[in-house]
């Protein structure tokens, strides 16, 4: 079936350093793609998202590229900081017969080292 | 603006008991959700529900029951909790539908003896 998924489940940067975050999707109907980060004990939180007529999108310290042709796209946080460290999701609309929802990955544990 | 609160954040459970997690939000959203979240499953839809009056089931409604008592509030009820039902529950809102972004609760995390 259609799914989500990350390629690392773990990454472990140095602070200061850039981080990039990776996600394949398999639905090539999708055309919204959303980042979240959940830190321990709290519930996900809105990064970024975007729209597929995109290639790329810019937030603070954070941006999202999308790759269509090999369907993968990637959080890339500037300058990491320890407040950086969180499990982060990527999610996509499910397909049309599973109802109003997304479908998020598992997650990719970052850790950033002081 | 609390945004989408969640009682209670913790819940021990015997198997067979009942109880009902409460969420509610305070930002005048149209739709609702209920998640629950288990390690290496990642966040998996229970029910939602897209406007006041209505609800849907989601990937994994059974052993759940919900009601969309007002335009602020969702709740979860577990009739009768089996220790498959052990997992962190979130609750989230969107101003309108699942596209728009997802604003989570803190979580419930239930355990199920």
């Amino acid at each position: 079936g259609e799914s989500v998924g990350l390629h690392l489940p773990t990454l472990s940067v140095q602070e200061g350093d850039n981080s990039i975050i990776n996600c394949a999707y398999s639905n090539s109907a999708s055309d919204y793609f959303i980042w979240y980060k959940q830190e321990s004990g709290k519930g996900p939180q809105f990064i970024i998202d975007i729209r597929s007529n995109m290639d790329k999108r810019q937030g603070q310290r954070v941006t999202v590229l999308l790759n269509k042709t090999v369907k993968h796209l990637s959080l890339q946080i500037a300058a990491t900081q320890p407040g950086d460290s969180a499990v982060y999701f990527c999610a996509e609309p499910g397909e049309a017969t599973s109802g109003s929802r997304l479908t998020f990955g598992e997650g990719t544990q970052l850790t950033v080292n002081p | 603006n609390a945004g989408v609160t969640q009682t209670p954040k913790f819940q021990v459970l015997k198997t067979g008991q009942s109880m009902t997690l409460q969420c509610a939000q305070d930002m005048n959203h149209n739709s609702m959700y209920w998640y629950r979240q288990d390690p290496g499953m990642g966040l998996r839809l229970i029910y939602y529900s897209a406007s006041e009056g209505t609800t849907d089931k989601g990937e994994v409604p059974n052993g759940y029951n919900v009601s969309r008592l007002n335009k602020r509030e969702f709740s979860l009820r577990l009739e009768s909790a089996a220790p498959s039902q052990t997992s962190v529950y979130f609750c989230a809102s969107t101003r309108r539908g699942y596209t728009d972004t997802q604003y989570f609760g803190p979580g419930t995390r239930l355990t199920v003896l």
